[in-house]
């Protein structure tokens, strides 16, 4: 799975837009980009991911570049409870039915301010 | 609430001893893989394991082993416990879904204190 680069912590105020930016700059063309965060000791938590395209949930949005070396993940209006490390995760489609593990980088811990 | 059910929640034990961690995972999931998080070194994969088959290895130790059941549940065992075995473990089913890469979904771990 291709490398993935984040910066190691970022502030936010609350109600604002938080933007976390990750780099991919070895992606396959068969990798799909994943978002996951972990709140404090709890387990993680899936967030978005997607392959070309720019991708919206409930939860957040990610912007993926024409060239797919990099990514963002948007909070729209982010709020305390979105305090957490979040991982950007670059992994090849499953095989046979059966998903790859996740390999977890040191990720951003994400701080929003009141 | 990720549906993916992990006991004990807490553990604490001595040196030298045995212990097994139990996960169940979602309904209908048939991965489930096996995590360990210590403070100095984030989340690390151990083992996988897909419809009762070893399905990849990671960084797990020699005296660290797991299995699947034919109901779907894991064990993960983990003897000769040294303190440095102090950590979280998490456990997380998948699904897949057509051609994607799916998702994990995670439970809320075990927490365990070697002493």
């Amino acid at each position: 799975d291709a490398k993935t680069t984040q910066p190691t912590s970022m502030d936010c105020a609350e109600g604002r837009a938080a933007n976390l930016p990750c780099n991919h700059s070895t992606i396959s063309g068969n990798e799909y980009v994943y978002w996951y965060r972990q709140i404090h000791s709890q387990g993680p938590q899936y967030i978005i991911h997607g392959l070309k395209n720019n991708e919206t949930n409930e939860m957040a949005s990610l912007i993926i570049t024409e060239d797919r070396k990099s990514s963002t993940l948007i909070l729209p209006h982010a709020t305390l409870r979105d305090t957490a490390v979040y991982y950007c995760i670059v992994r090849v489609a499953a095989v046979f039915g059966s998903a790859r593990q996740l390999t977890f980088g040191s990720g951003t811990q994400l701080t929003v301010l009141p | 609430d990720s549906g993916v059910t992990q006991t004990p929640k807490h553990l604490i034990t001595a040196t030298g001893q045995r212990v097994t961690l139990r996960c169940s995972p979602r309904s209908g999931d048939l991965s489930v893989y096996w995590y360990q998080q210590s403070l100095d070194q984030g989340l690390q994969f151990l083992i996988q394991y897909y419809n009762g088959e070893e399905r990849a290895k990671g960084n797990i130790l020699e005296r660290f082993s797991a299995q699947q059941f034919p109901d779907l549940h894991s064990e993960l065992n983990l003897s000769s416990l040294e303190l440095g075995d102090s950590a979280l473990y998490f456990c997380a089913s998948s699904v897949v879904r057509g051609r994607e890469a799916g998702e994990l979904f995670f439970g809320e771990g075990s927490r365990l204190t070697v002493l």
